[in-house]
């Protein structure tokens, strides 16, 4: 079965960095774009990054423009969402997540996710 | 940055009803809309992309319909499962936006 497992999330002080991780599985992880998006605590869905299948373009949230970074290794499976100068309103539950069409990073929906890695930020 | 916007907020509902929640976007995003469906402590889950088409394993008695900047998912006859948190989503242009959800509760 499809999987997506994301780790590297944990509790820091404001300004200071944090790499999340997700490792993907079952599916041909070179082939798809890859996003990241996250839940802050009762609140709805707030898109944060998306990175080509090949890694040649990136784009993001205003959000978190300047401030995180979005990166992949497909010799690995993996993808990962470096996050620095952390804020107080970057506290959310992050998930990894699979577009539902390869030839399309984004405009067939999200069909795969991951159960998500939670980060909180407070001093 | 396209506006997503949804209503209601929230509904409750009758096993058996029909219910039916709106999405309006700032822009026209033709039909590049996605609906998800969101039970509490889970992931979403994708029901209809591209505005109208049944993402695999979702029970027919989902549908979307709607372009342009008007879109609409209906559940011809909701069931005790069918609770949780709707959320549509733009997936004309990046940055990717969603609504900010509708909370569906059965009687």
């Amino acid at each position: 079965q499809v999987q997506l497992v994301e780790s590297g999330g944990g509790v820091v002080q404001p300004g200071r960095s944090l790499r999340l991780s997700c490792a993907a599985s079952r599916f041909t992880f070179n082939s798809y774009g890859m996003h990241w998006v996250r839940q802050a605590p009762g609140k709805g869905l707030e898109w944060v990054a998306v990175i080509w299948y090949d890694g040649t373009q990136k784009y993001y949230a205003d959000s978190v423009k300047g401030r995180f970074t979005i990166s992949r290794d497909n010799s690995k499976n993996m993808l990962y969402l470096q996050m620095d100068s952390l804020r107080a309103e970057d506290t959310a539950l992050y998930y990894c997540v699979r577009p539902r069409d390869t030839n399309s990073h984004y405009y067939y929906g999200m069909d795969v996710w991951g159960q998500g890695t939670t980060v909180t930020v407070y001093s | 940055d396209i506006q997503m916007t949804q209503s209601p907020s929230s509904l409750s509902a009758s096993v058996g009803d029909r219910v039916t929640i709106t999405c309006r976007a700032s822009q026209s995003i033709s039909g590049y809309l996605n609906w998800y469906q969101q039970e509490p402590g889970k992931a979403p889950r994708l029901l209809i992309y591209t505005a109208s088409s049944l993402q695999s394993g979702v029970p027919s008695r989902f549908s979307g319909s709607g372009s342009g900047t008007d879109f609409t998912l209906t559940i011809s006859s909701l069931q005790p499962e069918d609770s949780g948190t709707y959320y549509c989503q733009q997936s004309h242009s990046v940055p990717l936006t969603f609504g900010g959800g509708t909370n569906v509760r059965i009687k």
